[in-house]
């Protein structure tokens, strides 16, 4: 049972252009919902993180939007760079629960010079 | 500061051979977890530890079995390897409440049952 699903599976976008992954969650119980980066023989990195109690997070480049009663929230890339390109992972989490992290399937993101 | 190390990187296992996996981390954290990451299927939780001592079961615990006697070392063990067990197998520390600071991940161990 895939409790968090990611689309799409990969995605090419050009330099400069945006990035947008989205995410789907089921357990309303989730109150923390983070994006990791992984790049090829690394472990994922936590790149940004959300808590349901605010619909968008900004830092930098990297935006997170977040739509509690739809059950969904979204990766967007500004400027996407050759060295974004990189695996995503969308994970969600419940503090009560030993805050277990429930990640998506991932994207694997290709942005072209 | 080497945060979270994990050992062997690499290793090839005949079906049915044993081995344990080693997870150590310096950041004085309270939770360790394993996951395996297998294509198209993102990171599956194994086993988790909320404490020293303490160890639960995840999403695909079957096949191994873990052990926590020391707050910094998370042990991930394979008693009776399966290829089905061939995977890339990342250990995870955090500290109780993720807040902004969420896992820090090891590199990996990629191992491959044959």
């Amino acid at each position: 049972q895939q409790q968090v699903k990611q689309s799409p599976q990969s995605l090419i976008v050009q330099k400069g252009g945006i990035s947008i992954i989205n995410c789907a969650y089921e357990n309303t119980a989730f109150d923390y919902f983070p994006w990791y980066q992984q790049f090829p023989g690394k472990g994922p990195a936590l790149l940004i993180a959300i808590r349901p109690d605010v619909s968008e997070k900004k830092e930098g480049r990297f935006t997170i939007s977040f739509n509690k009663s739809a059950k969904q929230f979204s990766l967007h890339i500004m400027d996407s760079q050759p060295g974004d390109s990189a695996t995503y992972f969308c994970a969600a989490s419940m503090e009560t629960s030993g805050s277990r992290l429930t990640f998506g399937e991932g994207t694997q993101l290709t942005v072209n010079p | 500061n080497a945060g979270v190390t994990q050992t062997p990187k690499f290793r090839v296992l005949k079906t049915g051979q044993s081995m344990t996996l080693l997870c150590a981390q310096d950041m004085n954290h309270e939770y360790m977890y394993w996951y395996r990451q297998d294509p198209g299927m993102g990171l599956r939780l194994i086993h988790y530890s909320v404490g020293e001592g303490t160890t639960a079961k995840g999403e695909v615990p079957d096949g191994y079995n873990v052990s926590r006697l020391k707050k910094q070392n998370f042990l991930l063990g394979l008693e009776s390897a399966a290829p089905s067990q061939t995977s890339v197998y990342f250990c995870a520390s955090s500290y109780r409440t993720l807040s902004n600071y969420g896992y820090t991940f090891g590199s990996g161990t990629r191992l491959t049952v044959v």
